[in-house]
């Protein structure tokens, strides 16, 4: 019973590396997103997607590429990493139905640090 | 203005208090309301969902009122393990617009 699975938990990258941070869902939820949190900020969206091969930005997007080519997995792409992309990372998932019950499920986080 | 906003925290309240939590909403077209907890920089987790008639789970109380576009969490006698982050979260589309969270702290 994964729920959502991010990896790597932690990471150290240099400026102007890129990497891919890795989420996958095993609920078959339609609903898929990325959010980074700094502090006092809350969660801020990056990109979104709505089910496979639809992707759409959030509030935060530049500096990050998304695509979502399974229903199940929807990495991250930094592109050139930033010191300003220092932050924690969450992958949610989430079903399409409206009303109260719609639960979005997270994954455990990503720590990422540019230096 | 961001789109959800909450209280500025953090509350310190000694146990056994009543707390209330009040967020506002800008965008009308918002679907569903939540309160999710956050404990320590770990991942977000549903408290309660928030209904238009209001609703109730233990000692936690939600409201919501859509014509003022305004949502809140009641906590009463307070518990040590109580004390986190309240994140108030509204659904729209494909989106989760979260507020910026209040920090509770509940004090023996």
């Amino acid at each position: 019973n994964a729920g959502v699975t991010q990896t790597p938990k932690f990471q150290v990258l240099k400026t102007g590396q890129s990497m891919t941070l890795q989420c996958a869902q095993d609920m078959n939820h339609e609903y898929m997103s990325w959010y980074r949190q700094d502090p006092g900020m809350g969660l801020r969206l990056i990109h979104y997607s709505v089910g496979a091969g639809i992707t759409d930005q959030g509030e935060v997007p530049n500096g990050y590429n998304v695509s979502r080519s399974t229903t199940e997995d929807f990495p991250l792409r930094l592109l050139s990493a930033a010191p300003s992309q220092t932050s924690v990372y969450f992958c949610a998932s989430s079903t399409p139905l409206q009303g109260a019950n719609t639960e979005a499920f997270f994954g455990q986080g990503t720590r990422l640090t540019v230096v | 203005r961001k789109e959800v906003e909450q209280d500025p925290g953090p509350f310190n309240v000694p146990e056994g208090a009543t707390v209330a939590f009040n967020c506002t909403y800008s965008n009308s077209a918002s679907q569903s309301f939540f309160w999710y907890r956050q404990d320590c920089r770990k991942e977000p987790k549903l408290l309660m969902s928030v209904y238009s008639s209001g609703n109730e789970d233990g000692r936690f109380t939600a409201q919501l009122n859509r014509a003022s576009q305004y949502i809140s969490l009641l906590i009463r006698d307070s518990k040590l393990s109580d004390s986190a982050t309240y994140l108030c979260v509204v659904r729209r589309g494909g989106k989760l617009i979260f507020g910026q969270g209040t920090e509770l702290s509940v004090k023996p």
